[in-house]
């Protein structure tokens, strides 16, 4: 079955320190993926998709088919990065995104 | 602000009850899809419906169900509830049927708690 794991419920780190939060995916076929975030008191977004090969707020994640992985890294973190962050998968036999259990990232000042 | 609306924000109500919860897309777009966010199994899918047809399900009970009409409004219906349904439930929206290919926009959702 498609799954994506995110082993850490929660992460914390001091601000200024390199952040990675962790993601691994079990699919068959060419995996497409993405990271989704839930800054307090908003709503869910989509952080980045690992096909535009972009960086967004200075996040940047890289699949590794060798790996199964697909780690978000930012190598300085800022307090305004606290947030739930949501790894995602695209399903494209059941056409749908499959998520992970979400990790919740708190920087530290 | 996304523009996708969901009501209420908060819901109470005893097991074995049924209650509907409402969500509006974002104008312009035609899927609406509901997630369920709970403590223990983190965002999960539930169904996507793409301009008022089904277009594709996920860890939905039976007890749930779901429709769209025609002005693109959704409902998710929640029937013989059970503790284990306190939750909170996501509505999103994007422009097209396949949820990899447009971004989806989430509403605030809708906390649910069965007593």
């Amino acid at each position: 079955a498609q799954r994506v794991t995110q082993p850490e419920k929660l992460l914390s780190v001091f601000k200024g320190a390199p952040v990675e939060l962790k993601c691994n995916y079990s699919y068959s076929g060419s995996p497409e993926l993405f990271w989704y975030v839930q800054y307090s008191r908003q709503r869910l977004q989509l952080l980045l998709r690992h096909i535009s090969r972009e960086s967004i707020k200075g996040f940047t994640a890289d699949l590794n088919k060798g790996e199964t992985s697909f780690h978000l890294k930012k190598p300085f973190a800022q307090e305004e990065d606290s947030a739930m962050y949501y790894c995602a998968l695209r399903d494209q036999g059941a056409q749908k995104l499959v998520f992970g259990q979400g990790t919740r990232l708190t920087i530290n000042p | 602000d996304s523009g996708v609306t969901q009501t209420p924000k908060h819901l109470i109500t005893a097991t074995g009850q049924r209650v509907t919860l409402r969500c509006s897309p974002r104008s312009g777009d035609l899927s609406v899809y509901w997630y369920q966010q709970s403590l223990d199994q983190g965002l999960q899918f539930l169904i996507q419906y793409y301009n008022g047809e089904e277009r594709a399900k996920g860890n939905i009970l039976e007890r749930f169900s779901a429709q769209q009409f025609p002005d693109l409004h959704s409902e998710l219906n929640l029937s013989s509830l059970e503790l284990g349904d306190s939750a909170l439930y996501f509505c999103a929206s994007s422009v097209g049927a396949d949820p990899w290919a447009d971004e989806q926009f989430f509403g605030p959702g809708t906390r649910l708690t069965v007593l």
